[in-house]
């Protein structure tokens, strides 16, 4: 049980076009996702926490105009990337709170590569 | 603020033997603490929890414990495996919404 399914794995766009991940929960509803940014040879950067039905609360530093999210129901979220650059190029990973003391459960992870 | 450092970037050792990973936190009182595998080009994978209450726990090949008097948390692999190659990464909840925070991580590498 417990799956995330994060959709697509990989992705190489031109530079000014917009990108939508997917991020669903498959066997089990989520009011809580998360989205990451990696950076190679770095952690896990918390991008924002998306809630069923109302904003997303971003963290500092995170421009919410270029990285939309849309939770609009208990199995999935929506992370878009509006008027990619290069310097967004990097591997974008959701995760769904599992309810229980706070377990994440991660997609798979999306590359974006903007040329 | 609140911290958590994973001291090693990398730990390499022989198949067969014992890895410890550490991981330590400042300015936090955590209820629990969260382990992660991390396989290059994909998503973390929950390992075990355990609880400011409990000193060790055990699954399979996997011992965490956790002090909270040192702030550490340390994990255990027993007779390693070249299968155990990974990131591993330690992680404390922020906030209402159950944010983690995560370590950098510790690349193990286990050599046959």
């Amino acid at each position: 049980g417990a799956v995330v399914s994060q959709h697509p794995s990989w992705v190489i766009c031109k530079s000014g076009t917009s990108v939508k991940i997917e991020c669903r929960s498959l066997d089990f509803q989520a009011t809580t996702m998360f989205w990451y940014r990696q950076f190679p040879k770095q952690s896990l950067m918390l991008m924002a926490t998306s809630n069923e039905g109302s904003k997303a609360t971003y963290e500092q530093g995170v421009e919410k105009d270029k990285f939309l999210i849309n939770h609009a129901s208990l199995t999935l979220s929506t992370l878009t990337v509006t008027s990619a650059h290069p310097e967004d190029s990097s591997f974008y990973i959701c995760s769904a709170n599992g309810g229980h003391e706070n377990i994440q459960y991660f997609g798979a992870g999306t590359r974006l590569s903007v040329l | 603020s609140q911290k958590i450092e994973q001291n090693s970037e990398a730990l390499n050792i022989q198949e067969g033997k014992t890895a410890t990973l550490t991981c330590n936190y400042t300015n936090y009182s955590p209820a629990y603490l969260q382990w992660y595998r991390q396989d290059p080009g994909r998503g973390p994978v929950f390992l075990l929890l355990i609880r400011e209450n409990e000193k060790e726990k055990r699954k399979e090949r996997l011992k965490v414990t956790f002090d909270t008097t040192l702030k550490q948390s340390l994990f255990h692999i027993t007779a390693s495996q070249p299968a155990d190659s990974a990131t591993y990464l330690c992680a404390l909840v922020r906030g209402s919404q159950g944010n983690l925070i995560f370590g950098k991580g510790t690349k193990l590498s286990v050599k046959p």
